[in-house]
C-alpha cells in the first residue's frame, strides 16, 4: 500500500460545471476525512466517514457539495455548479482509529475559471 | 473555541542555523497539539504531536517542540536547518482527542526558506 491516493491531481473547470474527485485511503483505514485548503490558509475540515457512514459535515459543505463512501473503501467528493470561490486544494486523509495518525493524500487542486 | 496562531507567515534561516517556528494556541481544555509539514503540491505529513505526556516532544527529521502551558505555546525547533527543510509548516490543535481529526483546527501556516 503506497498511502492515500487522490485523483485527479489537478482539475480546471469552467464556472457552473460539476466536478468529482476521488480518494483511495490506506486499505485498512476505516476513517476518511475531506479538507479544503485555500491559498495562504491551513486545511479546513469538510466532512468525515467512518466506514460507509458520513458522520459529520462542516457548515463549509454547502448543498452544492456531496461526498460518498459507498462501500467503506474509496470516497468521492462532488461539487455541483462550481463557483470561482471553490478554487482550492481538496485534501483527503485517512486513519485507522480515532486518535492514530491521519495520513494525507497529495490533494486535488481545483481551479474554476 | 480552539484556535492556533502561527507568528510569521514566512521565516528565512541560513543553512545550519537554528529553526524556530512559533505557535500559540487557545483551548478551553487540555489540548492535543500537532505540527505538520507540507512540501509544494503535496499533502501534509505529521512531524510530531503532543498528547499530554512529556512536554518536550521529539519528531521526525530532527524537529522537536515544547509544550508550555503558562505561555500557551508549542514552538517548533530544529538545531540546524537543512536545505530539505524548506517547506510550509502547520501547527494544529484539538481539544482532547476523543473526536478524531475532524476536531483538529489548523493554523495558517509558516513557510520556511533555507538560504544556502
Amino acid at each position: 500500500d503506497t498511502g492515500v491516493s487522490q485523483n485527479p491531481r489537478h482539475k480546471i473547470t469552467k464556472r457552473g460545471q460539476n466536478v468529482t474527485f476521488r480518494c483511495d485511503p490506506i486499505s485498512e483505514h476505516n476513517r476518511l476525512y475531506w479538507y479544503r485548503q485555500t491559498l495562504g490558509q491551513g486545511p479546513e475540515f469538510l466532512t468525515y466517514f467512518q466506514n460507509e457512514a458520513q458522520l459529520e459535515k462542516s457548515r463549509l459543505l454547502s448543498d452544492r457539495f456531496s461526498a460518498e463512501r459507498p462501500k467503506g473503501s474509496f470516497s468521492t467528493l462532488e461539487i455541483q455548479r462550481t463557483e470561482q470561490g471553490d478554487s482550492a486544494m481538496y485534501l483527503c486523509a485517512s486513519s485507522s482509529t480515532v486518535n492514530t495518525e491521519a495520513f494525507f493524500g497529495q490533494g486535488t487542486r481545483l481551479t474554476v475559471v | 473555541a480552539q484556535s492556533v496562531t502561527q507568528l510569521g507567515s514566512h521565516v528565512s534561516v541560513s543553512e545550519g542555523a537554528l529553526v524556530l517556528l512559533r505557535c500559540n494556541y487557545s483551548s478551553s481544555v487540555p489540548p492535543y497539539l500537532f505540527w505538520y509539514v507540507q512540501y509544494p503540491n503535496q499533502g501534509l505529513q505529521l512531524l510530531l504531536k503532543y498528547t499530554s505526556a512529556a512536554t518536550l516532544v521529539k519528531g521526525i527529521n530532527g524537529f522537536e517542540a515544547e509544550f508550555k502551558k503558562s505561555e500557551t505555546s508549542f514552538h517548533l525547533t530544529k538545531p540546524s536547518a537543512h536545505m530539505s527543510d524548506a517547506a510550509e509548516y502547520f501547527c494544529a490543535v484539538s481539544e482532547g482527542f476523543s473526536g478524531g481529526y475532524q476536531k483538529v483546527t489548523f493554523g495558517t501556516g509558516t513557510k520556511l526558506q533555507v538560504i544556502p
